[in-house]
């Protein structure tokens, strides 16, 4: 059974104050990591997809890394606009469909 | 206009009423979703469907029934609504082409009192 576990559970940063969200994972044959975004009351909004260790990807002030245990969201220079719950979740396996999602990383900067 | 659509917004309802959930998506995507969200538990899978034809059942399916009405169109069913059903639930559609990413619905929180 694929399993996601997202640490922490919540941050409190201030602005400008670099750190790193993570994402450990446990699946039988990774076929896609995804990140993304939720702000309260809103539906999930999509940020990156990594399929292999190594992958790294960009977005502004964010940076997602994969390798074959873990996901890292880095979040450089944060401004309040940041804040928001990261969500992390793996593909489900071959001939199945839908997405395991952790419990997310609520993330609060503070001007 | 949004890609992916659902209604109600908010909805409260009694023990044991039947209600039905709705989503609809201008993505032109085959697969589509619906998920639900409880805090501390994160997003669960209720059902998924490959297209109008196929549909499966997810982690938690217990207690609900889905319709795949047309390609753009997947409606969620509580026949006999309980009050742990109380949550907030989203609709999803993503492509069937590789394993891209999906879209999400605004959500529709639901409360069974």
């Amino acid at each position: 059974e694929d399993q996601v576990t997202q640490s922490p559970e919540a941050l409190r940063l201030q602005e400008g104050e670099s750190s790193s969200l993570n994402c450990s994972y446990t699946v039988s044959g990774l076929r896609g990591l995804f990140w993304y975004r939720q702000d309260p009351g809103k539906g999930p909004e999509f940020l990156f997809t990594l399929y292999s260790a190594g992958e790294e990807k960009e977005k502004e002030r964010l940076k997602a890394t994969l390798t074959k245990k873990e996901s890292f969201l880095h979040i450089t220079a944060p401004k309040p606009e940041d804040s928001a719950t990261y969500l992390c979740a793996v593909q489900a396996p071959e001939g199945a469909d839908g997405l395991t999602f952790g419990k997310g990383t609520h993330l609060i900067i503070q001007p | 206009d949004a890609d992916v659509t659902q209604t109600p917004r908010n909805r409260i309802t009694k023990t044991g009423k039947r209600i039905m959930l709705e989503c609809s998506q201008t993505k032109g995507h085959d697969r589509m979703y619906w998920y639900r969200q409880d805090p501390g538990l994160g997003l669960r899978l209720i059902y998924y469907s490959f297209d109008v034809k196929d549909i499966n059942k997810g982690e938690i399916s217990d207690g609900y029934s889905v319709s795949r009405q047309a390609q753009a169109k997947f409606s969620l069913s509580l026949e006999s609504a309980i009050p742990n059903q109380t949550a907030l639930y989203f609709c999803a559609t993503r492509s069937s082409t590789g394993n891209t990413e999906a879209f999400f619905g605004q959500g529709t929180r639901l409360t069974v009192v």
